[in-house]
C-alpha cells in the first residue's frame, strides 16, 4: 500500500512568489495535517483538516492556507513569500485519531 | 499549549553502547509518539504511548511512558550506525486540535 505521497520533493521559489504543495494521504485516512521543519528544529504545526474541514490551525501568518479535497488529498498554499519560508514541508495523515503517518516531505527553498 | 523537551539534544555513542532519550511534557499527555527522521527526510513512526506506565519494545528500541503520563524515554540497546538520525517526540493537544513537537534529539553512532 502507498504511504503518505508529497508533490513537488524539491522546489526553488523567488521571495514574493507563491507556492502549492500537495499531499495524497493513506488510502482510508481522512486526516490530513501539515508541518514546517527548519533545519535543526522539530515539526512546527500548520494545519489539521478532517473530512475537509479545517480543525486546528498553528501560529502561522495569514500567508499560509490549505484545504482538503473530497479525496482526502491536500494542497498546502503559502503566498507572498519570504526568505525564512524556507523549510522542509511534511504532510501526514491519520485514522480517526489512530497512529499519524508522515510523507517524505517536500524542501522549499526561497531565494 | 503543549510544550515538549527533549535531552540530550545531540549524542555521539560508540557502536554496541546503550543510549537513553528523554521528552518532557509542560501538560500531561493523552498519547505520546516516537519518531525517527534521517537528514531532510521524512519521519519514520516508531511507537505510541498512551497509558500511564505504558512500555513498548521494538527490535532494540524501548519507550516508556511514566504515571503521571508527562515523561517519556526511548532506550536504544546495543546501538548500529542504522539507528543513527534525528529522534523526535510528538504529543496530541486534543484541547487545541493541535501535535506537537520535540526539537529532536540528533544520535550518532560511531562504528
Amino acid at each position: 500500500d502507498a504511504g503518505v505521497t508529497q508533490s513537488p520533493t524539491h522546489l526553488i521559489k523567488t521571495r514574493g512568489q507563491h507556492v502549492t504543495l500537495r499531499c495524497s494521504p493513506i488510502s482510508g485516512h481522512k486526516s490530513v495535517s501539515w508541518y514546517q521543519q527548519v533545519l535543526g528544529q522539530g515539526p512546527q504545526f500548520i494545519f489539521q483538516y478532517y473530512e475537509k474541514e479545517e480543525r486546528g490551525r498553528g501560529n502561522f501568518p495569514d500567508r499560509f492556507s490549505a484545504r482538503q479535497f473530497p479525496n482526502y488529498s491536500s494542497e498546502l498554499n503559502v503566498n507572498a513569500l519570504l526568505l525564512g519560508d524556507s523549510a522542509l514541508y511534511l504532510c501526514a495523515s491519520s485514522s480517526d485519531g489512530n497512529t499519524i503517518y508522515f510523507g517524505e516531505g517536500s524542501w522549499l527553498t526561497v531565494v | 499549549s503543549q510544550e515538549l523537551e527533549q535531552s540530550p539534544q545531540s549524542l555521539i555513542v560508540q557502536e554496541g553502547k546503550n543510549l537513553t532519550i528523554n521528552c518532557t511534557s509542560s501538560k500531561t499527555l493523552y498519547g505520546l509518539y516516537w519518531y525517527k527522521q534521517k537528514y531532510g527526510e521524512g519521519l519514520i513512526f516508531l511507537m505510541m504511548l498512551q497509558k500511564g506506565g505504558e512500555e513498548k519494545s521494538h527490535e532494540k528500541i524501548t519507550a516508556k511512558l511514566d504515571e503521571k503520563k508527562q515523561q517519556s524515554s526511548l532506550h536504544i540497546t546495543a546501538s548500529q550506525p542504522s539507528h543513527a538520525g534525528i529522534y523526535l517526540c510528538g504529543a496530541d493537544d486534543y484541547n487545541f486540535n493541535k501535535f506537537y513537537f520535540g526539537s529532536g534529539t540528533k544520535l550518532n553512532v560511531k562504528p
